[in-house]
C-alpha cells in the first residue's frame, strides 16, 4: 500500500463547475496535509495546508481532512481554464527526527470550456 | 524576492561524468531537501538537511551525495551519473523541521537532467 494515494486521472470537469481531488494516506499518526498544484513541467506551488480535521476555505479552494478515515480532498469551486495542471497531495510521515513529507504522484485536472 | 534558485536549469551529460546541481534559498530556512520526480512515480525524497553540516538520506539515496556548508546552500552531486538517474530534479525549502506551517516547502524551478 502506498503512503499517499491519489486517482491520477485525469478528470475532466466542465469551467464553473466544483473540481474534487481525494487522496488517502497510510499512517494514522500524520499530522500535517498539504496540497500542491504543478503545472506541466513548473514546480509545485503550495496552495493548501491543512492540520485538523474538518474544512478550511481559501477563495476557490477548500481542503478538507478526516483524520478516522484517512482522507483529504480539495474542492475547487467555479473552475477556470488555469486551474488545469496536476495536484499533488502530500502528507507528513510521522517518527522521524525530521519531519518528512510524502508526496502522492498527484491527480491531472481538465477543466473543459 | 524570497525563492529558492537551482542551477542548471536543464543539463545534458553522459554516462560517468561527475556533475553538481545547485541549490540556493534567500529565506533563511533552515529545512532543505532533494527530489526526483519520475513520471507515474510522483515525487521522491533523495537527501535532506536539517541545518547546516546536518543532512541525511531520504527514501532514494543511491548515487547522490550532498553538503550543506552553509545554510543558504544545499547542492546535488552525482559522482558517476547512470542512465537511470535521468529525471526532474527539485530542490525545496521549509523554515525549519516541525510540525504544522514550518513543514510548507517552496519548491525551486526545477532541473532536467539527461544521463545518455
Amino acid at each position: 500500500q502506498k503512503e499517499v494515494e491519489q486517482n491520477s486521472g485525469p478528470l475532466s470537469v466542465p469551467e464553473g463547475a466544483i473540481a474534487s481531488l481525494n487522496c488517502t494516506y497510510s499512517d494514522r499518526g500524520s499530522q500535517s496535509f498539504f496540497w500542491y498544484r504543478q503545472y506541466s513541467g513548473k514546480s509545485p506551488e503550495l496552495i493548501m495546508s491543512i492540520y485538523s480535521n474538518g474544512d478550511k476555505e481559501d477563495g476557490r479552494f477548500t481542503a478538507q481532512l478526516n483524520k478516522a478515515s484517512q482522507y483529504v480532498s480539495l474542492l475547487i469551486r467555479d473552475s477556470q481554464p488555469s486551474d488545469s495542471a496536476t495536484y499533488l497531495c502530500a502528507v507528513n510521515r510521522p517518527g522521524s527526527s525530521a519531519s518528512k513529507i510524502i508526496f502522492g504522484s498527484g491527480t491531472r485536472l481538465s477543466i473543459r470550456p | 524576492e524570497a525563492q529558492v534558485t537551482q542551477n542548471p536549469r536543464y543539463l545534458i551529460t553522459v554516462t560517468g561524468k561527475k556533475l553538481t546541481v545547485t541549490c540556493s534559498q534567500n529565506m533563511n530556512h533552515e529545512y532543505m531537501s532533494w527530489y526526483r520526480q519520475d513520471p507515474g512515480l510522483g515525487l521522491r525524497q533523495i537527501y535532506y538537511s536539517m541545518n547546516v553540516e546536518v543532512t541525511d538520506k531520504g527514501d532514494v539515496p543511491e548515487g547522490y551525495k550532498v553538503s550543506r556548508k552553509e545554510k543558504r546552500n544545499f547542492p546535488l552531486i552525482l559522482e558517476s551519473p547512470s542512465p537511470n538517474q535521468t529525471s526532474l530534479y527539485f530542490c525545496a525549502s521549509s523554515p525549519r523541521p516541525g510540525q504544522g506551517p514550518y513543514n510548507e516547502q517552496f519548491f525551486g524551478p526545477g532541473t532536467r537532467l539527461t544521463v545518455l
